[in-house]
């Protein structure tokens, strides 16, 4: 059971707009900063968004991220084929002093 | 390029032990610290370990503590996780983790993955 919770899959068109959430509380989410990542399928994970925010220098605008209380958001836009992916949240808790992670999102381009 | 780049996975019986390494390259690594991140078959990311920058500060998630330890050698830019008392539930893809520098106490992430090596503890 994750810290973290994130809805286990979502579903768009491509061309289209997906969110996914992001769920946590106060000990993690609502005091630090949150990242995502994206893990295609077979591959190592890779960093999309970082300090809730920030976009790693090669990432696409088309991805985008946002924080409010104790939830985050990652947008993502003009969706494409190869946006098919797992997509993890993922932060540090300070109660435990331990970095979380979410479930994980798999999201589907139809 | 930066690389990170894993060994020491294995088949291992119940209680045993293992040594995990990973190599890095192209970069400064006692500029950064670094952290262990296992992924079980199927199933998600799970932080398990981090380590400062100059080994002096250390952390470990419950399920692995007093089990685990995680070490570095900057002289050898190279990353270490020993295991101990192994478990079926320390099955996993075993990834070092590069974690990305900040200047914000609140911030954790990881800028740089490695692409893993396989634990399977089975009897």
């Amino acid at each position: 059971q994750s810290l973290l919770t994130q809805p286990p899959s979502v579903s768009a068109a491509p061309g289209q707009k997906v969110t996914i959430s992001c769920s946590g509380s106060s000990s993690n989410i609502g005091n630090n900063y949150v990242s995502w990542y994206q893990q295609l399928p077979g591959t190592a994970p890779k960093l999309l968004i970082y300090e809730s925010n920030k976009r790693p220098s090669g990432i696409p605008d088309r991805f985008s991220g946002s924080k409010s209380g104790t939830s985050a958001t990652l947008g993502i836009t003009g969706l494409q084929t190869g946006d098919e992916a797992d997509y993890y949240c993922g932060t540090w808790d300070s109660s435990l002093s331990a970095g979380v992670f979410g479930g994980g999102t798999k999201l589907t381009v139809l | 390029e930066v690389q990170l780049v894993e060994s020491g996975g294995g088949v291992v019986r119940p209680g045993g032990s293992l040594r995990l390494s990973c190599a890095t390259s192209g970069f400064t690594f006692d500029d950064y610290g670094m952290t262990w991140v296992r992924q079980s078959p199927g199933k998600g990311l799970e932080w398990v370990s981090s380590i400062s920058y100059n080994g002096a500060a250390t952390g470990y998630a419950d399920s692995v503590k007093g089990r685990f330890t995680i070490s570095r050698d900057n002289a050898r830019n190279s990353l270490y996780l020993q295991l101990n008392s192994l478990r079926a539930e320390d099955t996993a893809l075993y990834h070092c983790a590069r974690r990305g520098i900040t200047t914000a106490a609140t911030s954790f992430y990881i800028d740089v993955w490695g692409k893993g090596t396989t634990v399977t503890v089975s009897s």
